[in-house]
């Protein structure tokens, strides 16, 4: 079955730790996206990708990292700059370089939470 | 820049009753509109979507939604609820043109369904 697969669910991490959150889709998908959700904010965008090797900031880049190495994948690291980490993490890919019309995909979530 | 007001929170309904779900958005050019829902630690599905091909777009398990351009809103509406549709429900908005690579979300409303 195609769809976006995240890696772990949970995932437990000591403050100061650096984290990396795993995204891979096999929907051949050419633009993907990480968001960060917290209660009542809905939500907001880390960084996206259109295309492989590329990446641009979101709204909430700080204290986050991202590669493009990969059709497929698009990893999230969470660094230790990051003041507030603990949250949901969703990944999501979209069919594309541009029209707006095509709908987003998400993924199951991970969610992370600092210690 | 465009934005999505999602008005109330909470959404409570009994069983059967109809459920209405608010989403007022802002956009300097025609925008694409798109609802989506979450169910618990769950990513997000779509439900539908407005492209501008009709104002009146049907989305899956019944639910329906109407593009009205004089009032910049995009009602999510259901004629019977079902204990099933108790979830989190997000409105998000991408503009025709440039930037229409991004979505923009509502806070979300939270759906709670009464036996």
């Amino acid at each position: 079955d195609g769809g976006i697969t995240q890696s772990p669910k949970y995932l437990f991490r000591k403050e100061g730790q650096n984290v990396t959150l795993s995204c891979e889709q096999n929907l051949n998908h050419d633009a993907m996206y990480w968001y960060r959700q917290d209660p009542g904010q809905g939500l907001r965008l880390i960084y996206y990708s259109q295309i492989v090797n590329d990446f641009q900031k979101g709204d909430i880049a700080e204290g986050y990292s991202v590669s493009r190495e990969k059709k497929e994948s698009f990893p999230l690291t969470v660094t230790s700059a990051q003041k507030n980490p603990t949250a949901f993490y969703l990944c999501a890919s979209r069919q594309g370089l541009a029209g707006g019309i095509n709908e987003q995909f998400f993924g199951p979530g991970t969610r992370l939470t600092v210690l | 820049a465009q934005s999505v007001t999602q008005l109330g929170s909470h959404v409570s309904v009994s069983e059967g009753a109809l459920v209405l779900l608010r989403c007022n958005y802002s956009s300097s050019v025609p925008p694409y509109l798109f609802w989506y829902v979450q169910y618990p630690n769950q990513g997000l599905q779509l439900l539908l979507k407005y492209t501008s091909a009709a104002t009146l777009v049907k989305g899956i398990n019944g639910f329906e939604a109407e593009f009205k351009k004089s009032e910049t809103s995009f009602h999510l509406t259901k004629p019977s609820a079902h204990m099933s549709d108790a979830a989190e429900y997000f409105c998000a908005v991408s503009e025709s043109g440039g930037s229409n690579y991004k979505l923009t979300f509502g806070k979300g409303t939270l759906l709670t369904v009464n036996p």
